[in-house]
């Protein structure tokens, strides 16, 4: 079982949805990131959390150290958000990343 | 511009050759990785260093070697080139532990025929 769960898998979307992607993770973690990367592209963090909630333009993450689960929400969805959002967790002294496996987002007119 | 630089973006090798990849970041970080990308897996460590003169082996090590003379460059080595070790690698980095920012290069594809 993966350190790290990301749902769902792929996510197609009309423009303007509101839209929820979920990362579940079973370890003790110093942080979390919540990363973009278009196709044939680099990666980019949007958000980095230890606790409670962001906020960036139409961006929202959250995270539950609790419950060990964080969420990354797309208000007004467009097709420009269409990429791979990938939930990494960043554990230890030496700040290691162990990632998920990304959620392909398809946000259409 | 600030940021992580990885050189070449694209590289084609033959079977057993040899090559490096270069990344360099000029934000002063201690901690830096690097990472392969394969279809439909997540991201996986395969050396990081936490300062100059200091690195440490990952999950995926096997075939790769890595240096940190210097805060700013930490090349991966590839020796003897295998066809298992085509991907797109990604360099990174953080200022620290625990609440710094990441930041990332933007990629080098691999492919070794």
């Amino acid at each position: 079982k993966n350190e790290v769960e990301q749902s769902p898998q792929n996510l197609t979307a009309q423009e303007g949805e509101f839209i929820t992607i979920n990362c579940s993770y079973s370890v003790g973690i110093s942080a979390l990131h919540w990363l973009q990367q278009h196709p044939g592209g680099g990666i980019v963090s949007l958000f980095m959390l230890s606790s409670g909630k962001k906020k960036h333009g139409r961006l929202i993450a959250t995270i539950n150290i609790q419950e060990k689960h964080s969420s990354l929400h797309i208000t007004a969805s467009h097709p420009r958000d269409s990429a791979v959002y990938i939930c990494a967790i960043r554990t230890g002294t030496a700040s290691k990343l162990t990632f998920g496996t990304g959620t392909r987002l398809q946000v259409t007119l | 511009n600030a940021g992580v630089t990885q050189t070449p973006k694209f590289r084609i090798l033959k079977i057993g050759q040899s090559m490096t990849l270069q990344c360099t970041q000029d934000m002063n970080h201690n901690y830096m990785y690097w990472y392969r990308q394969d279809p439909g897996m997540g991201l996986k460590l395969i050396y990081y260093s936490v300062g100059a003169g200091i690195t440490d082996k990952g999950e995926v090590p096997n075939g790769y070697n890595v240096s940190r003379s210097t805060t700013e460059d930490f090349p991966l080595r590839l020796e003897l080139a295998a066809p298992s070790q085509t991907s797109v690698y990604f360099c990174a980095s953080i200022t620290g532990a625990n609440t710094g920012e990441l930041f990332f290069g933007e990629g080098s594809r691999l492919t070794v025929l």
